[in-house]
């Protein structure tokens, strides 16, 4: 079983609120990633990490931002939130000396903005 | 075009049933095939991955993949009703900086009725 972490796992919030949705691993891994997925619908990657201080965009354009300054951290953060962002979030690790890059997902984090 | 096509379903079958799911692809870079399985508000949880064409087999579940035809198939026998969940598809091909992307499907939905 993977030991990656979200929280919270469930955010009800208001339009213009900052959010940030946590996210750790405790297994070392170098790469991170930010995934959006609505209800029914294929993942999106928004945002990785292939390790400390460097951040990618992903295929998925997103208002978001994240950062990694540890390892085993990678926040996401939402500096205004939308109705349109209304998502559930997950965040992945994986270890490139494997040669897979295999990805393990957390719980995820259910947003919901009125 | 997608690059990658899964049949949303959903799927119902009778417990003990053998489970074909399948998707196709159409980007001859991939070469990490996986899948992954998604109970309700979980995050994605990897089952299988296999590296080029070829069978891969762990317990009830077999995953295939014919890089000729650009298809791969997950087979679960002697189905359970504990395996009804989301199954996902996802390939990997490469982001800069040696971290790889996975692409998804959108997802079978698989009900195993006891």
């Amino acid at each position: 079983e993977a030991d990656i972490y979200q929280t919270p796992r469930y955010l009800v919030i208001g339009t213009g609120k900052k959010i940030t949705l946590e996210c750790s691993q405790t297994m070392g891994h170098d790469k991170m990633y930010w995934y959006q997925q609505d209800p029914g619908m294929e993942l999106h990657l928004i945002h990785y990490s292939y390790g400390v201080n460097s951040t990618e965009k992903g295929d998925l354009s997103s208002e978001s931002t994240v950062s990694r300054i540890r390892t085993e951290h990678f926040p996401l953060t939402l500096e205004s939130a939308r109705p349109s962002h209304t998502s559930q979030y997950l965040c992945a690790s994986s270890d490139s000396s494997g040669g897979s890059d295999t990805q393990y997902f957390g719980p995820g984090t259910r947003l919901t903005v009125l | 075009q997608k690059e990658v096509e899964q049949d949303p379903g959903p799927l119902s079958v009778p417990e003990g049933a053998i489970v074909s799911l399948n998707c196709t692809y159409s980007n001859s870079a991939f070469q990490y095939f996986m899948w992954y399985r998604q109970y309700s508000r979980k995050g994605p949880e990897l089952l299988m991955y296999t590296y080029s064409s070829g069978n891969k087999e762990d317990g009830r579940f077999t995953a295939q993949v014919d890089k000729s035809s650009k298809y791969i198939s997950l087979f679960i026998r002697d189905s359970q009703p504990s395996d009804s969940a989301t199954y996902l598809c996802a390939m990997s091909g490469f982001l800069s900086g040696s971290a790889r992307q996975l692409t998804f499907g959108s997802g079978t939905q698989l009900t195993v009725l006891p």
